[in-house]
C-alpha cells in the first residue's frame, strides 16, 4: 500500500514568510509524529497527535510553530514569520499504534530553507 | 528523561565483511523497546531491526542481527555480509513502555567500500 506522503519535498522562503508543510499518512494509523532534523543530526521530536488531537505538543520550539490534524489523517505543520534558523529536513512518521513496539513509518521528509 | 548515545559519528566496512555498530541508552523503565533505522542519501528512514526489552534473545532480520545487553543498557547492531546498499546513516531509537514518543540517537554514518 502507499506509505506516508509529505508535500512539498523541497521547500525555499524567504525570512518572515508563513510556511505549511503537509503529510498523508499510512491509511488506518492512528498517531501521527513530526520530527524536525539538522544536518548531520538525528530526528528531535516536535508534535504528536493521536486522532485528532495533539497527545504531545512539548517539542515545538515556539509559539511559531503550529500543527492540526483536523480529521485524524492528514496534517499540517505550519511555521509563522520564518527564521534562518529553521532551515532543515521536516519529518512526518505514522504508527499503526501508539505504543509498543509499533514502529514509525516515514515520509521522505520537507528539506525547508529559509533564506 | 530518556537518552541514547552513539559514539560512533563514522564507520567504515569492505564488502562482504560484518560491522558492529554501538549503542546505549540511559533509562529507569523496566519495560521498554529499541529500534534501529536506516537512512540512506534519499532520506526516507526506514526500520531495520527492533528489540523488545523483556526479550531475552536477540532479534535477527536477515543479514541484521543486534546483541542486546539489558544491565550493561546497550543494544549495538551487526550487519553480516555487508552490501553496498547498507551505505547509509544508522540511527538506533528508544521508545518506553508508557510514553507515545521515540528517541533517537544522533546517528552513525555507515559507509561500504568496495
Amino acid at each position: 500500500g502507499a506509505g506516508v506522503s509529505q508535500t512539498p519535498s523541497n521547500k525555499v522562503t524567504e525570512k518572515g514568510k508563513y510556511v505549511e508543510l503537509r503529510c498523508d499518512p499510512i491509511s488506518g494509523h492512528t498517531a501521527l509524529y513530526w520530527y524536525r532534523q539538522s544536518l548531520g543530526q538525528g530526528p528531535e521530536f516536535l508534535i504528536y497527535f493521536q486522532g485528532t488531537g495533539a497527545a504531545d505538543d512539548s517539542g515545538l520550539p515556539n509559539d511559531r510553530f503550529f500543527a492540526v490534524r483536523p480529521e485524524g489523517s492528514v496534517s499540517t505543520l505550519k511555521i509563522q514569520r520564518t527564521e534562518r534558523g529553521d532551515s532543515a529536513v521536516y519529518l512526518c512518521a505514522s504508527s499503526l499504534r501508539d505504543r509498543g513496539n509499533s514502529p514509525l513509518h516515514f515520509g521522505n521528509g520537507t528539506r525547508l530553507t529559509v533564506t | 528523561a530518556q537518552t541514547v548515545t552513539q559514539s560512533q559519528p563514522e564507520m567504515s566496512v569492505q564488502e562482504a565483511e560484518t560491522v558492529t555498530l554501538s549503542c546505549t541508552y540511559d533509562t529507569s523503565e523496566s519495560n521498554y523497546y529499541l529500534f534501529w533505522y536506516k537512512q540512506p542519501p534519499s532520506r526516507q528512514m526506514i526500520l531495520v531491526i527492533r528489540q523488545e526489552a523483556y526479550k531475552q534473545q536477540n532479534a535477527t532480520e536477515n543479514r541484521f542481527s543486534v546483541n542486546f545487553q539489558k544491565a550493561a543498557k546497550s543494544f549495538s547492531l551487526k550487519i553480516s555480509d555487508s552490501q553496498l546498499g547498507d551505505t547509509a546513516m544508522y540511527f538506533c531509537a528508544f521508545r518506553d513502555n508508557y510514553g507515545q514518543n521515540f528517541v533517537f540517537g544522533p546517528g552513525t554514518r555507515l559507509s561500504v567500500l568496495p
